[in-house]
């Protein structure tokens, strides 16, 4: 069975504050690896992620697979306010296979 | 614009009377896909379609229905809904069937007494 596990699985911190949030996965036939973003309402898509290795950015989020240790880091640097959110990791096998997601709140 | 629309968003309805969330993209994709979710368990999927005519079961397929009859189509079927089916589901679609990178409808609030 597939499995996807985040960690931690809440945090607080203040702004201006960097995270790293964490993610293990065991999964059969692996194709990808997603990061999610999720306010109150549905999610919305932040990284794929198929190589080990290559860091993927987005203004001050980046993120990097490791294939061989089975996992994947969420960096934000600089947190703000508006970047609290649960975020979700999922592996796609074709199934998309989530993990529980970390719940970020960035007090002011 | 580019989305993925549901109806309803919000249903109440009582358990055995069957009910259809529709889903529908305007994307052209290829991949579509229903999850549920719930406080503690997080998104499931409960069942994909790479394509047309071509479904699978995700984690949690038991007591759904779905059918893929059109590409921009995925209807999720509950065929005798039951009070554990009460949750919040999502439907959402990929462009392809390689990289599982994936567009989320609205969502739609669903209890079942």
């Amino acid at each position: 069975e597939d499995k996807v596990v985040q960690s931690p699985l809440s945090l607080v911190v203040h702004e201006g504050d960097t995270v790293t949030l964490n993610c293990s996965y065991e999964v059969t036939n692996f194709r990808s690896l997603l990061w999610y973003k999720q306010e109150k309402k549905a999610p919305t898509f932040l990284f794929m992620l198929t190589s080990s290795g290559i860091e993927k950015k987005s203004g001050r989020l980046s993120s990097i697979l490791d294939k061989k240790e089975l996992f994947s880091i969420l960096n934000i640097t600089a947190t703000q306010t508006g970047d609290s959110a649960v975020y979700l990791c999922a592996v796609y096998d074709p199934r998309l296979t989530f993990g529980e997601g970390t719940q970020l709140t960035v007090n002011p | 614009e580019a989305q993925v629309t549901q109806n309803p968003r919000y249903l109440i309805t009582v358990t055995g009377k069957k009910l259809t969330v529709t889903c529908s993209q305007n994307m052209n994709h290829e991949y579509m896909s229903w999850y549920r979710q719930d406080p503690g368990l997080g998104l499931r999927q409960i069942y994909y379609s790479m394509n047309v005519e071509v479904t699978d079961k995700g984690d949690v397929p038991e007591g759904y229905k779905v059918s893929r009859k059109e590409k921009r189509n995925f209807p999720l079927i509950l065929e005798s809904p039951s009070p554990n089916q009460t949750s919040l589901y999502f439907c959402a679609s990929s462009i392809d069937r390689v990289s599982g990178e994936q567009y989320f409808g609205p969502g739609t609030r669903l209890t079942v007494t």
